[in-house]
Protein backbone atom coordinates (compact mmCIF):
# COMPACT_ATOMS: atom_id res chain seq x y z
CA UNK A 1 0.00 0.00 0.00
CA UNK A 2 1.34 3.35 -1.02
CA UNK A 3 1.80 5.63 1.81
CA UNK A 4 2.74 9.04 1.53
CA UNK A 5 3.23 10.97 5.60
CA UNK A 6 4.19 14.61 5.94
CA UNK A 7 5.87 16.09 8.83
CA UNK A 8 7.75 19.24 9.65
CA UNK A 9 4.43 22.11 9.99
CA UNK A 10 4.20 24.45 12.30
CA UNK A 11 4.20 28.19 13.14
CA UNK A 12 6.92 30.06 12.20
CA UNK A 13 7.61 34.33 12.21
CA UNK A 14 7.97 35.83 8.60
CA UNK A 15 11.50 36.00 7.31
CA UNK A 16 11.97 32.47 8.72
CA UNK A 17 12.77 28.84 7.70
CA UNK A 18 11.13 25.84 8.31
CA UNK A 19 11.56 22.22 5.99
CA UNK A 20 8.97 19.55 5.59
CA UNK A 21 9.47 15.78 5.10
CA UNK A 22 7.60 13.85 3.15
CA UNK A 23 8.27 9.62 4.15
CA UNK A 24 7.14 8.14 1.40
CA UNK A 25 6.63 4.15 1.00
CA UNK A 26 4.75 1.24 -0.50
CA UNK A 27 6.26 2.04 -4.08
CA UNK A 28 9.52 1.73 -5.78
CA UNK A 29 10.67 5.90 -4.42
CA UNK A 30 13.89 6.37 -6.77
CA UNK A 31 11.28 5.49 -9.85
CA UNK A 32 8.77 8.53 -9.61
CA UNK A 33 8.51 12.25 -9.29
CA UNK A 34 7.50 13.31 -6.98
CA UNK A 35 5.65 16.98 -6.24
CA UNK A 36 4.48 19.38 -3.49
CA UNK A 37 1.12 21.08 -3.70
CA UNK A 38 0.28 23.18 -1.54
CA UNK A 39 -3.61 25.03 -0.07
CA UNK A 40 -4.07 28.11 1.70
CA UNK A 41 -6.86 28.40 4.25
CA UNK A 42 -10.10 28.16 2.09
CA UNK A 43 -8.54 28.33 -1.32
CA UNK A 44 -8.04 26.25 -4.03
CA UNK A 45 -4.79 24.13 -4.52
CA UNK A 46 -1.48 25.31 -5.89
CA UNK A 47 1.46 23.53 -7.34
CA UNK A 48 5.04 24.49 -5.29
CA UNK A 49 7.72 21.99 -7.10
CA UNK A 50 8.69 19.22 -8.57
CA UNK A 51 11.54 16.88 -8.61
CA UNK A 52 12.34 13.85 -10.96
CA UNK A 53 13.05 10.49 -9.38
CA UNK A 54 16.72 10.63 -9.33
CA UNK A 55 16.42 13.96 -7.95
CA UNK A 56 18.58 15.50 -10.91
CA UNK A 57 16.04 17.64 -12.52
CA UNK A 58 14.01 20.04 -10.36
CA UNK A 59 11.41 22.66 -11.25
CA UNK A 60 9.39 25.78 -9.26
CA UNK A 61 6.30 27.72 -9.40
CA UNK A 62 7.32 31.42 -9.75
CA UNK A 63 5.33 32.52 -6.60
CA UNK A 64 8.74 30.57 -4.68
CA UNK A 65 11.57 30.38 -6.85
CA UNK A 66 14.90 31.41 -5.41
CA UNK A 67 13.21 30.98 -1.75
CA UNK A 68 12.52 27.51 -1.64
CA UNK A 69 14.46 24.27 -2.71
CA UNK A 70 13.12 20.85 -2.77
CA UNK A 71 15.32 17.76 -2.59
CA UNK A 72 14.85 13.82 -1.99
CA UNK A 73 17.24 11.19 -0.54
CA UNK A 74 16.22 7.75 -2.48
CA UNK A 75 18.12 6.25 0.33
CA UNK A 76 15.62 6.86 2.89
CA UNK A 77 12.64 7.32 0.73
CA UNK A 78 12.34 10.47 1.91
CA UNK A 79 11.01 14.09 -0.02
CA UNK A 80 12.01 17.22 1.42
CA UNK A 81 11.01 21.15 0.77
CA UNK A 82 13.14 23.63 2.15
CA UNK A 83 11.52 26.72 3.12
CA UNK A 84 13.39 29.91 3.05
CA UNK A 85 12.17 33.74 3.85
CA UNK A 86 8.55 32.48 4.73
CA UNK A 87 5.65 35.35 4.07
CA UNK A 88 2.47 35.06 5.30
CA UNK A 89 0.86 34.08 1.62
CA UNK A 90 3.07 31.20 2.20
CA UNK A 91 0.21 29.97 4.64
CA UNK A 92 -1.17 26.64 4.03
CA UNK A 93 -1.55 22.85 4.26
CA UNK A 94 1.79 21.66 2.28
CA UNK A 95 0.81 17.92 0.35
CA UNK A 96 3.42 15.87 -0.82
CA UNK A 97 2.18 14.04 -4.02
CA UNK A 98 3.41 10.78 -5.95
CA UNK A 99 2.90 11.27 -9.86
CA UNK A 100 1.53 8.38 -11.52
CA UNK A 101 3.59 7.61 -14.09
CA UNK A 102 7.34 6.44 -14.31
CA UNK A 103 9.78 8.90 -16.74
CA UNK A 104 7.32 12.15 -16.31
CA UNK A 105 8.17 14.97 -13.91
CA UNK A 106 6.06 18.12 -15.11
CA UNK A 107 4.42 17.83 -18.75
CA UNK A 108 1.91 14.87 -18.64
CA UNK A 109 1.42 14.21 -14.83
CA UNK A 110 -1.06 13.41 -12.75
CA UNK A 111 -0.90 12.69 -9.32
CA UNK A 112 -2.01 9.00 -8.00
CA UNK A 113 -1.06 9.61 -3.93
CA UNK A 114 -1.57 12.17 -1.86
CA UNK A 115 -0.41 12.69 1.44
CA UNK A 116 -2.29 14.01 4.51
CA UNK A 117 -0.82 17.09 4.28
CA UNK A 118 1.14 19.45 7.13
CA UNK A 119 -0.21 22.89 8.18
CA UNK A 120 2.76 25.54 7.90
CA UNK A 121 1.54 29.34 9.32
CA UNK A 122 3.49 32.04 8.76
CA UNK A 123 2.98 34.79 11.13
CA UNK A 124 4.25 37.04 13.91
CA UNK B 1 1.79 30.42 -17.71
CA UNK B 2 -1.42 28.79 -18.50
CA UNK B 3 -4.54 29.70 -16.69
CA UNK B 4 -7.03 27.69 -16.08
CA UNK B 5 -10.75 28.63 -15.49
CA UNK B 6 -13.55 26.36 -14.07
CA UNK B 7 -17.28 26.93 -14.34
CA UNK B 8 -19.54 27.41 -12.12
CA UNK B 9 -17.25 27.65 -8.73
CA UNK B 10 -20.02 26.10 -7.20
CA UNK B 11 -23.53 24.50 -7.57
CA UNK B 12 -26.61 23.13 -5.97
CA UNK B 13 -27.96 19.79 -6.98
CA UNK B 14 -29.78 16.74 -6.13
CA UNK B 15 -28.86 13.12 -5.42
CA UNK B 16 -29.67 11.74 -9.03
CA UNK B 17 -29.43 14.87 -10.85
CA UNK B 18 -26.80 14.98 -13.90
CA UNK B 19 -23.77 17.83 -12.98
CA UNK B 20 -21.52 19.01 -15.15
CA UNK B 21 -18.67 21.14 -14.26
CA UNK B 22 -16.48 23.14 -17.20
CA UNK B 23 -12.73 23.88 -17.84
CA UNK B 24 -10.83 26.67 -20.00
CA UNK B 25 -7.39 26.73 -20.74
CA UNK B 26 -6.13 30.24 -21.48
CA UNK B 27 -4.44 27.85 -24.62
CA UNK B 28 -4.30 24.91 -26.05
CA UNK B 29 -3.03 21.54 -23.47
CA UNK B 30 -4.17 18.89 -25.97
CA UNK B 31 -5.53 16.30 -23.55
CA UNK B 32 -3.04 17.16 -20.65
CA UNK B 33 -6.15 17.62 -18.36
CA UNK B 34 -7.07 15.73 -14.83
CA UNK B 35 -9.85 16.22 -12.06
CA UNK B 36 -9.68 15.57 -8.95
CA UNK B 37 -12.36 15.42 -5.98
CA UNK B 38 -11.26 17.19 -2.58
CA UNK B 39 -13.61 16.85 0.76
CA UNK B 40 -12.99 18.83 3.65
CA UNK B 41 -9.93 18.07 5.64
CA UNK B 42 -9.05 15.25 3.08
CA UNK B 43 -6.44 15.33 0.19
CA UNK B 44 -7.69 14.97 -3.19
CA UNK B 45 -8.31 12.36 -5.15
CA UNK B 46 -7.45 11.74 -8.66
CA UNK B 47 -10.74 10.99 -10.90
CA UNK B 48 -10.30 11.48 -14.38
CA UNK B 49 -6.33 11.91 -16.22
CA UNK B 50 -5.28 12.68 -19.69
CA UNK B 51 -9.11 14.69 -19.74
CA UNK B 52 -11.43 11.22 -20.37
CA UNK B 53 -8.63 8.04 -18.85
CA UNK B 54 -11.01 6.64 -15.73
CA UNK B 55 -8.44 5.94 -12.70
CA UNK B 56 -8.64 2.69 -11.62
CA UNK B 57 -11.41 2.55 -8.49
CA UNK B 58 -13.23 5.47 -9.70
CA UNK B 59 -16.64 4.82 -9.95
CA UNK B 60 -18.08 5.02 -13.83
CA UNK B 61 -20.75 7.45 -13.41
CA UNK B 62 -17.76 9.90 -13.57
CA UNK B 63 -16.24 10.78 -17.00
CA UNK B 64 -14.55 13.34 -18.55
CA UNK B 65 -14.22 15.06 -22.14
CA UNK B 66 -12.52 17.48 -24.40
CA UNK B 67 -8.92 18.39 -25.57
CA UNK B 68 -7.45 21.56 -26.33
CA UNK B 69 -9.14 24.65 -24.49
CA UNK B 70 -12.24 23.18 -23.39
CA UNK B 71 -12.95 20.11 -21.20
CA UNK B 72 -15.75 18.93 -19.01
CA UNK B 73 -16.50 16.60 -16.02
CA UNK B 74 -19.62 14.80 -15.80
CA UNK B 75 -21.16 12.97 -12.78
CA UNK B 76 -24.02 11.34 -14.80
CA UNK B 77 -25.81 10.52 -11.72
CA UNK B 78 -24.98 12.16 -8.62
CA UNK B 79 -24.44 10.63 -5.36
CA UNK B 80 -24.45 11.67 -1.92
CA UNK B 81 -20.81 10.31 -1.50
CA UNK B 82 -19.99 13.18 -4.45
CA UNK B 83 -20.36 16.65 -2.72
CA UNK B 84 -17.24 17.92 -2.79
CA UNK B 85 -14.92 20.49 -4.75
CA UNK B 86 -13.47 19.55 -7.56
CA UNK B 87 -10.30 21.03 -9.58
CA UNK B 88 -9.06 20.81 -12.93
CA UNK B 89 -4.88 20.79 -13.43
CA UNK B 90 -3.33 20.96 -16.52
CA UNK B 91 0.18 19.62 -17.32
CA UNK B 92 1.30 20.68 -20.43
CA UNK B 93 3.55 23.61 -19.89
CA UNK B 94 7.05 22.38 -18.90
CA UNK B 95 6.85 25.58 -17.12
CA UNK B 96 4.87 24.17 -14.20
CA UNK B 97 1.24 22.68 -13.45
CA UNK B 98 -1.80 24.90 -12.83
CA UNK B 99 -4.73 23.53 -10.93
CA UNK B 100 -8.37 25.26 -12.04
CA UNK B 101 -10.26 27.28 -9.13
CA UNK B 102 -12.22 24.79 -8.05
CA UNK B 103 -15.85 23.49 -8.28
CA UNK B 104 -18.09 22.98 -5.13
CA UNK B 105 -21.07 20.75 -5.30
CA UNK B 106 -23.58 21.15 -2.77
CA UNK B 107 -26.57 19.84 -1.79
CA UNK B 108 -30.10 21.39 -2.94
Amino acid sequence: EVQLVESGGGLVQPGGSLRLSCAASGFTFYSYAMSWVRQAPGKGLEWVSAISGGGGSTYYADSVQGRFTISRDNSKNTLYLQMNSLRAEDTAVYYCAKVADIVVVVTATYFDYWGQGTLVTVSS
Amino acid sequence: DIQMTQSPSSLSASVGDRVTITCRASQSISSYLNWYQQKPGKAPKLLIYAASSLQSGVPSRFSGSGSGTDFTLTISSLQPEDFATYYCQQSYSTLGLTFGGGTKVQIK
